[in-house]
């Protein structure tokens, strides 16, 4: 089974409009770490967000906010007013156990955001 | 001055050559890592480095060769490549360990091979 899905490969999203990528995590481990990772087309895999499994409010980073749903095991990004820099791939990652030198990350395939002017 | 650097940016190689591509971090971190993104399947973790020592091998074919001589650099020689093994390389590191923090890993901006 897949343990981390991103069921939308792409999507186009006019410029300012707020955009929610989708992510669903499979573990059972009671203790992990979801994260979302941009990559432009330059190929460098940029960090964005992060949300331990044990944190009581969902993270925000600026534009940036992750929708934790733990029952639904639903990690999902929103970006608030999409700007044309936004365009790029979009990653899912997961690590299961707690950061004692478990260091695996398991990543999604992605989701391909376009930005339209 | 980025904190992880990856060096060359490009490479084409033919199945006969011997290369090797360099990651250095400036982050202070005690992990580093080796990715391989290919076209249309998820990010693959071939090796893990914990204090320059080995942790994680994830089945990677002995044609790639990992070295890990101190705990700012890391390198991935190459000999006798595939095809198939035509890919973007990235690599990343963290502060892992301490149970108290996030493990974020932070990438370079990748080494595209070319195998010929």
């Amino acid at each position: 089974a897949q343990k981390i899905t991103q069921t939308q490969p792409g999507m186009f999203v006019q410029e300012k409009e707020a955009v929610t990528l989708d992510c669903t995590y499979d573990t059972s481990d009671p203790s992990y770490g979801l994260f979302w990772y941009k990559q432009p087309s330059s190929g460098e895999m940029i960090f964005l967000i992060y949300q331990g499994s044990y944190d009581q409010q969902n993270a925000t980073e600026g534009r940036y906010s992750l929708n934790f749903q733990k029952a639904r095991k639903s990690a999902n990004l929103v970006i608030s007013a999409s700007q044309l820099g936004d365009s790029a791939m979009y990653f899912c990652a997961m690590r299961e156990g707690p950061n004692f030198g478990n260091e695996k990350l398991t990543f999604g395939t992605g989701t391909r955001l376009t930005i339209i002017p | 001055e980025t904190g992880v650097t990856q060096t060359p940016r490009h490479l084409v190689m033919g199945m006969t050559n011997k290369k090797s591509l360099k990651c250095e971090q400036h982050l202070g971190h005690n992990a580093m890592y080796w990715y391989k993104q290919s076209a249309k399947k998820p990010l693959e973790l071939m090796f893990v480095y914990n204090f320059k020592e080995q942790t994680e091998n994830n089945s990677v074919p002995s044609r790639f060769s990992p070295e890990c001589p101190n705990s700012s650099h890391l390198f991935l020689h190459l000999h006798t490549l595939q095809p198939e093994d035509s890919a973007l390389y990235l690599c990343a590191s963290s502060q892992a360990g301490d149970g108290a923090a996030k493990n974020i890993q932070y990438f370079g901006a990748g080494t595209r091979l070319s195998v010929l």
